[in-house]
C-alpha cells in the first residue's frame, strides 16, 4: 500500500527540547516538503527537498532543520529556537520537481507542555 | 508568504446546491491546484490547471483560471454532505518547484 507515513500522530514538546517528526514515502517520489498549518489557516512552507542530500528553505524555516539522506525519508526537527511550535505539521511528496500534485501524509499535531 | 487569497472564508449550503469558491494570487504562475482537507487530516489533490488552460472538469468539479485577473474558481455541482471539508488553492512556479497555498475556504454542506 503506497503512500506517505508520518509519525507520531501526536507529539508533545517540553521547553528547550528538540523533537523530530518522521516522514517516510514509498512512492519513489523525488521531491518532499514540510508544511506548517495553524488553526483555521492555510499551509506555510518550512523546507523542501528535490533531491537526496539537498534541501531549500521555505518561507518559515527559522527554528527548524531537516535532512534528506535517503530518497524515501525527510525528517523534520523542531528545535528549541522555535518559540511557537504548536501547530499541525504536514509532510508531502511529488513525482517531479515542479510541485505538481502533492501527496500528503496524515499529519503530526505538535503541542508544547 | 501566502500567495493565494480565497473567498469566501466560509460557505454553508444545502445538499444538492452548487458551491463556488474563488482564489486570487499575486505573481505569475505555472499552474494552479485545488486541494481538499477533511478536519485533522492531510490534504488530497483534486485538480490541476495549467497557466495556458482556461477551464478544466473532473467529475462534479469545474475549475476556471483567468491569468489576466490572477484568479481561479472552483465549482462543486450537486453538493453532498460528504463534500464538507476545507478547500485550498495552491499556486506552482516552474522556477522554484515550490507550491504556495491560500488560506482556504471551509465548506459545510447540510443534509
Amino acid at each position: 500500500d503506497g503512500g506517505i507515513t508520518q509519525s507520531p500522530k501526536y507529539l508533545f514538546r517540553k521547553e528547550g527540547q528538540n523533537v523530530t517528526l518522521s516522514c517516510e514515502q514509498n512512492l519513489n517520489h523525488d521531491a518532499m516538503y514540510w508544511y506548517r498549518q495553524d488553526p483555521g489557516q492555510g499551509l506555510r512552507l518550512i523546507y523542501y527537498s528535490q533531491i537526496v542530500n539537498d534541501f531549500q528553505k521555505g518561507d518559515i524555516a527559522e527554528g527548524y532543520s531537516v535532512s534528506r539522506e535517503k530518497k524515501e525519508s525527510f525528517p523534520l526537527t523542531v528545535t528549541s529556537a522555535q518559540k511557537n511550535p504548536t501547530a499541525f505539521y504536514l509532510c508531502a511528496s511529488s513525482i517531479g520537481l515542479r510541485g505538481e500534485k502533492l501527496f500528503f501524509g496524515s499529519g503530526t499535531q505538535l503541542s508544547v507542555l | 508568504s501566502q500567495q493565494g487569497e480565497e473567498d469566501p472564508q466560509a460557505l454553508s449550503i444545502q445538499e444538492g446546491e452548487n458551491a463556488t469558491m474563488n482564489c486570487s494570487y499575486k505573481t505569475s504562475i505555472n499552474n494552479l491546484q485545488w486541494y481538499r482537507q477533511n478536519s485533522g487530516r492531510g490534504l488530497v489533490h483534486l485538480i490541476l490547471i495549467r497557466s495556458n488552460e482556461r477551464e478544466k472538469h473532473s467529475g462534479r468539479l469545474r475549475v476556471t483560471l483567468d491569468t489576466s485577473k490572477k484568479s481561479s474558481s472552483l465549482l462543486i455541482t450537486a453538493s453532498r454532505a460528504a463534500d464538507t471539508a476545507s478547500y485550498f488553492c495552491a499556486t506552482g512556479s516552474s522556477n522554484t518547484g515550490k507550491l504556495i497555498f491560500g488560506q482556504g475556504t471551509t465548506l459545510q454542506v447540510k443534509p
